[in-house]
């Protein structure tokens, strides 16, 4: 079957920060994303990596390791803005999204 | 970026009562549209995906004939909640791709249903 981990909560005090998880186990692959969702509101696009390596976007950068099935999303300089889940997909052979069930990011003064 | 509407964002029915709502992408052509319920606290849950003129894809377990889908356009697809019940009420999300080549999904802003 297919399956995507990921933590299901994570604190981290602002000004820190912090590293996410996500482990893979699908079907073919076609890329990873990873999504931002605040409570109540629908997810918002933050990175895709299809490649090996790192992606670095400001103070967020992803990383994925095709041969591990393994992705992390790394937030720097931690705000309280930052508290939301974040979602890691996977595109499968059939340009499915399969989904994580996400994680809850606390962020603490 | 990539931006999708979604209208209404909030509504309020009556059980029994059929709703409407529209998923917009308002600066790319959209062939493939998703739609997505997701409960309090809980994941994102695909219902369904649609292509543009042909029929929609509906994951198993989702009522095809309670959940109608119409993708007419390349910027237009609409869910119908047919006979609602306050089970249905929930958070649909709609999102769009422009193809295979551009594979990421844009999420539209959601519609908060709420059947009484």
């Amino acid at each position: 079957g297919q399956n995507i981990d990921q933590p299901t909560e994570m604190t981290a005090t602002e000004g820190a920060i912090v590293q996410i998880n996500c482990t893979y186990q699908t079907s073919g692959f076609n890329g990873l994303f990873w999504y931002q969702q605040h409570a109540g509101e629908a997810p918002t696009f933050l990175s895709y990596n299809v490649l090996d390596g790192l992606e670095e976007k400001g103070r967020f950068s992803s990383f994925l390791s095709r041969s591990k099935g393994y992705s992390y999303l790394l937030l720097k300089e931690l705000q309280m803005k930052d508290s939301a889940s974040y979602l890691c997909a996977v595109s499968d052979s059939n340009y499915q999204l399969i989904w994580g069930a996400g994680t809850k990011l606390i962020i603490k003064p | 970026g990539a931006v999708v509407s979604q209208h209404p964002s909030r509504v309020i029915c009556k059980s029994g009562t059929s709703v409407k709502i529209e998923c917009r992408s308002l600066d790319f052509q959209a062939t493939t549209m998703f739609w997505y319920r997701q409960f309090p606290k809980q994941s994102l849950m695909l219902m369904a995906t649609s292509n543009e003129g042909s029929k929609a894809t509906y994951e198993q377990g989702v009522e095809k004939d309670k959940f109608l889908i119409n993708h007419a356009s390349l910027t237009l697809s609409t869910l119908t909640v047919t006979s609602a019940h306050p089970e249905d009420s929930s958070f649909y999300i709609c999102s769009a791709r422009a193809g295979l080549a551009s594979e990421t999904q844009y999420f539209g802003p959601g519609t908060r249903l709420l059947v009484l």
